[in-house]
């Protein structure tokens, strides 16, 4: 079982530019959560998608979107990179997503704008 | 908005000690609490999912306790060893899905 993979690792951007970033979720599991973890910060919570319909959105704007495709693999979209937008990316998948359950995390995305 | 806090921020401790952590969260509307271990250049990788008030949780040398009428739940490392050395992070779901988490607490275990 490969877990959770993302990818991918390490990104490089530049300020206005548009990003995708990829996760594969654990075999078995249909709800992938993605995370933004700024330095010094723990993981806040980005969106949910479940059933490929996103579910729940944390405070993050719009610029940020997502997908989830058929096989539970999801996208994270972020529109018009700000210098802010740097940090750690985290995917995570569960079964069902309903929180009484462990999350499962890839290793993340680095993602750097300039 | 749901606040999660995770106390000391970090800890540095001699090889042998035990040691731990307070993580306090909101006590209404309480649904799970969990503990995350995140070692560094490694995935987050869940430790216990706790649901139920005075629930105790064992792996290994590593323990938690739960009181969600008051809104902590404290972890504790027996025998702390270099390889404990990471950041402990506790999460409490919002809404049942959402998981938001503490800032954690690095742990640093000295040989």
């Amino acid at each position: 079982d490969a877990g959770v993979t993302q990818s991918p690792t390490h990104l490089i951007k530049t300020r206005g530019q548009q990003v995708t970033l990829r996760c594969s979720p654990k075999s078995g599991h249909d709800t992938v959560s993605w995370y933004q973890q700024a330095l010094g910060q723990g993981p806040q919570f980005i969106f949910q998608y479940y059933e490929e319909e996103e579910r729940q959105r944390g405070n993050f704007p719009d610029r940020f979107s997502g997908h989830q495709f058929p096989n539970y693999s999801s996208e994270l979209n972020v529109n018009a990179l700000l210098l802010g937008d740097s940090a750690l990316y985290l995917c995570a998948s569960s079964l069902r997503g309903t929180g009484d359950t462990e999350a499962f995390f890839g290793q993340g995305t680095r993602l750097t704008v300039v | 908005i749901l606040n999660v806090e995770q106390s000391p921020q970090s800890l540095h401790v001699q090889e042998g000690d035990s040691t731990n952590f307070t993580c306090s969260f909101p006590s209404s509307n309480f649904y799970a609490l969990h503990w995350y271990r995140w070692e560094t250049a490694k995935s987050p990788e869940a430790l216990f999912v706790m649901t139920l008030n005075g629930d105790e949780k064992k792996k290994g040398r590593i323990s938690a306790t739960l009181n969600t009428k008051e809104g902590y739940s404290y972890l504790y490392i027996k025998g702390s060893q270099p390889e404990d050395s990471a950041t402990y992070l506790c999460a409490f779901p919002q809404a049942g899905t959402a998981l938001i988490f503490g800032k954690g607490t690095t742990l640093s275990v000295s040989s």
